[in-house]
């Protein structure tokens, strides 16, 4: 079965630097979540998207934008990116309201 | 906002013995999500419990939803190595869309 695609794996970016993070869903899930794992942290909501507009907002870094293409595709883009930033990246689709399917994580480290 | 205790932070436990981890929340949910994540992976999808007093079995797992819906644990019979991983409880937020995660409870089985 298909599952989330998050594109790229792994990221190393310095300091101020810019960052985009790819999250293909689901075929047929019309929702997409981005969550922010640190190390031994659970993960923190970051920002969703139900039919290409927002519908929730988390935690999301005013540095940070994001949104859901005509495809359902969404980017997650990241601007003067900060040490603190260094995280696993999640991108998770649904059917609103349901269980939450996770893609494999970005790890971005800022150094 | 919505609040999600978990305890404990970490378990550790030798194989065939039983493990639970218990979930609070400060405010009465919808509906309770449980997920797991293997060291180095992604969050997966356990189940979702909606029911007032609901008890779900998945094997030599055991899942609950409080009368109240305000708390949920997590049982698990007879642990084996590979069980081993962080047991997320989360609920879902006044949107309806956003997954607040407890902080987790880790379980390390020694054989």
């Amino acid at each position: 079965a298909a599952g989330v695609i998050q594109s790229p794996r792994h990221l190393i970016k310095e300091k101020r630097e810019t960052a985009t993070l790819k999250c293909y869903p689901i075929p047929r899930h019309d929702t997409v979540y981005w969550y922010q794992q640190g190390p031994g942290q659970d993960p923190q909501f970051l920002i969703s998207f139900y039919e290409k507009m927002q519908s929730d907002k988390g935690s999301i870094p005013d540095r940070f934008s994001a949104q859901q293409f005509s495809d359902y595709h969404s980017e997650l883009n990241m601007s003067s990116l900060e040490l603190g930033d260094s995280a696993l990246y999640f991108c998770a689709s649904s059917s609103p309201g349901y269980e939450q399917y996770f893609g494999p994580g970005t790890r971005l480290t800022v150094t | 906002g919505q609040q999600v205790m978990q305890i404990p932070q970490y378990q550790h436990v030798q194989e065939g013995e039983d493990f639970t981890t218990y979930c609070n929340s400060s405010t009465t949910l919808s509906n309770i999500q449980w997920y797991k994540q293997r060291p180095g992976g992604h969050p997966v999808f356990l189940i979702q419990l909606v029911k007032s007093g609901e008890v779900k079995k998945q094997k030599r797992l055991t899942f609950q939803f409080g009368e109240a819906k305000k708390n949920s644990s997590l049982h698990i019979t007879a642990t084996q190595t590979t069980d081993v991983g962080t047991y997320f409880c989360a609920g879902l937020g006044n949107s309806g869309y956003a997954l607040n995660f407890g902080k987790g409870t880790s379980l390390l089985v020694t054989p």
